[in-house]
């Protein structure tokens, strides 16, 4: 069955990076869109970013733009989420998708999530 | 930017039917999908494209979508059934791809 299990989440002070990852399983990984999505305490889902299945396409939201990279390794079945310049507002969830990509997109799975604090 | 607007909460007695309404400007125009998130859970697919049930998901769950507003019906509520639900379209002519409603939590009375 398709599994999703992300890592890489933890306290990181404002101003610095972290590297999220998203082992998946289950599935033809090179042939899904895969998506991240955060979601803050309290708060409802939003996306942060998504990719293509041969990496050619990558979209950025806009809170995100400019300091984040997806990137993905179809060899080894991983999706990565690169972001620098943490601030506290990226204190979330985080969980990564897979993506049913198409006229009107939806995420049919999704993993477990990794936590992001963001604090002096 | 594509807004869907969704009522804070919705309470229904067990048995009864719970209507969860998600509005949007010609909502009717797009596919509307919803997920269920359970409390310290990740949010899973209950209905994608308006009306259509993944494997797994009790017939109780149904869609619809029609002019402004998309609803997600359960019938026969249960107790398992209280959780937060987002309504979600893939908005591809602005910059907001991926657009959620703000949720709606479910009470079970």
């Amino acid at each position: 069955q398709v599994q999703l299990v992300e890592s890489g989440g933890g306290l990181v002070k404002p101003g610095g990076s972290l590297r999220l990852s998203c082992e998946a399983s289950g599935f033809t990984f090179s042939e899904y869109y895969m998506i991240w999505i955060r979601q803050a305490p309290g708060k409802g889902p939003e996306w942060v970013a998504y990719i293509s299945g041969s990496a050619k396409s990558k979209y950025y939201a806009d809170p995100v733009r400019g300091r984040s990279s997806i990137s993905r390794d179809n060899a080894e079945n991983l999706l990565y989420l690169d972001i620098n310049s943490l601030r506290p507002e990226d204190t979330a969830l985080y969980y990564c998708a897979r993506v049913k990509h198409g006229s009107g997109s939806y995420l049919g799975h999704w993993g477990q999530g990794t936590l992001v604090t963001v604090s002096s | 930017s594509y807004v869907l607007s969704q009522p804070p909460s919705v309470s229904v007695a067990p048995g009864e039917t719970a209507r969860i309404p998600c509005g949007g400007d010609n909502i009717a125009t797009k596919s509307v999908h919803w997920y269920q998130q359970r409390p310290g859970q990740a949010p899973v697919l209950v209905i994608f494209y308006d009306s259509d049930r993944p494997s797994g998901i009790p017939g109780r769950f149904s869609g619809s979508n029609s002019d402004n507003t998309a609803t997600l019906t359960i019938s026969g509520v249960e107790a398992g059934d209280e959780a937060d639900y987002f309504c979600q379209v893939w908005e591809t002519t602005t910059d907001h791809h991926v657009v959620f409603g703000g949720g709606t939590k479910l009470t079970v009375l």
